[in-house]
C-alpha cells in the first residue's frame, strides 16, 4: 500500500530554534496536506502544497513532488508550537493518508 | 464560516455496547470523512460520504457504519463496541481538495 515516512519522530528543541520536519512518500505525491495536531487533538491545517513552496508566517513547507518528498520548515519556535506534525497525501475521494508523525516538544 | 463540529466530545461505553457519533461539516461542504487515531494505529481512514452516499470506504469490520442526512451532517455508528475501538474519531469536511477536522470525540470503552 501507499506508504508515508515522516522524520524524525521525535524532536526535541528550545525555544527560538529553526527546526524541518519530513515526509516521503512511496508512490507520486498527491493533494499532500501538512496539519498540526494540537494537545487537545484537533487536527489543523497548516498547508495544501502538492509541489512548490509556501510560507505563512514562522512557517513554510516545501514538496518536491519528482523526488517524492516534502518538508516543513519551523523558524524561530515558541512553545505554542509543541504538538504532533502530521503529513498527508489524498490518492483519491478525500481518503487521507497520513504518516506516524512527528512529535516536535519546545522548551521554554 | 463556522468550523467542523462534532459531538459529543467525550464518552465512555462499556463492551457490547453501541455508540454513534455526530459531524456537522463547514457550510457548502458536501464530503464528510471519518477518521479513527489510536497510540498503536496512528490515524485511520473509515469512510467517506458525497451527498449523502458512501464513496470510499477503509479496512474496518462492518461494526463500523455510518451515514450522511441531506444537510451534509454525518454520523457513524459503532456496534457491539470492543476495548479496542477505545480511541479518538475525527472527522473532516472538505469543499475541494483541503480537508478540515473537527475537534474529535474521544471514546473510552470499558
Amino acid at each position: 500500500g501507499i506508504q508515508v515516512e515522516q522524520s524524525p519522530p521525535d524532536l526535541i528543541l528550545q525555544e527560538g530554534a529553526n527546526s524541518t520536519l519530513r515526509c516521503n512518500f512511496s508512490d507520486s505525491v498527491n493533494n499532500l496536506q501538512w496539519f498540526h495536531q494540537n494537545p487537545w487533538g484537533q487536527l489543523i491545517n497548516l498547508f495544501y502544497i502538492p509541489s512548490g513552496t509556501k510560507q505563512n508566517g514562522r512557517l513554510s513547507a516545501t514538496t518536491v513532488a519528482t523526488e517524492r518528498y516534502s518538508l516543513l520548515y519551523i523558524s524561530s519556535s515558541q512553545t505554542t508550537d509543541s504538538g504532533v506534525y502530521f503529513c498527508s497525501k489524498n490518492p483519491g475521494a478525500q481518503k487521507l493518508v497520513f504518516g506516524q508523525g512527528t512529535r516536535l516538544t519546545i522548551n521554554p | 464560516k463556522a468550523g467542523v463540529t462534532q459531538t459529543p466530545r467525550y464518552l465512555i461505553k462499556t463492551r457490547g455496547q453501541q455508540v454513534t457519533l455526530s459531524c456537522s461539516p463547514i457550510s457548502g461542504h458536501r464530503s464528510v470523512s471519518w477518521y479513527q487515531q489510536t497510540p498503536g494505529q496512528g490515524l485511520q481512514f473509515l469512510f467517506e460520504y458525497f451527498s449523502e452516499t458512501q464513496r470510499n470506504k477503509g479496512n474496518f469490520p462492518g461494526r463500523f457504519s455510518g451515514r450522511q442526512f441531506s444537510n451534509s451532517r454525518s454520523e457513524m455508528n459503532v456496534s457491539t463496541l470492543e476495548l479496542g475501538d477505545s480511541a479518538l474519531y475525527l472527522c473532516a469536511s472538505s469543499g475541494s481538495e483541503t480537508q478540515y477536522f473537527g475537534p474529535g470525540t474521544r471514546l473510552l470503552v470499558l
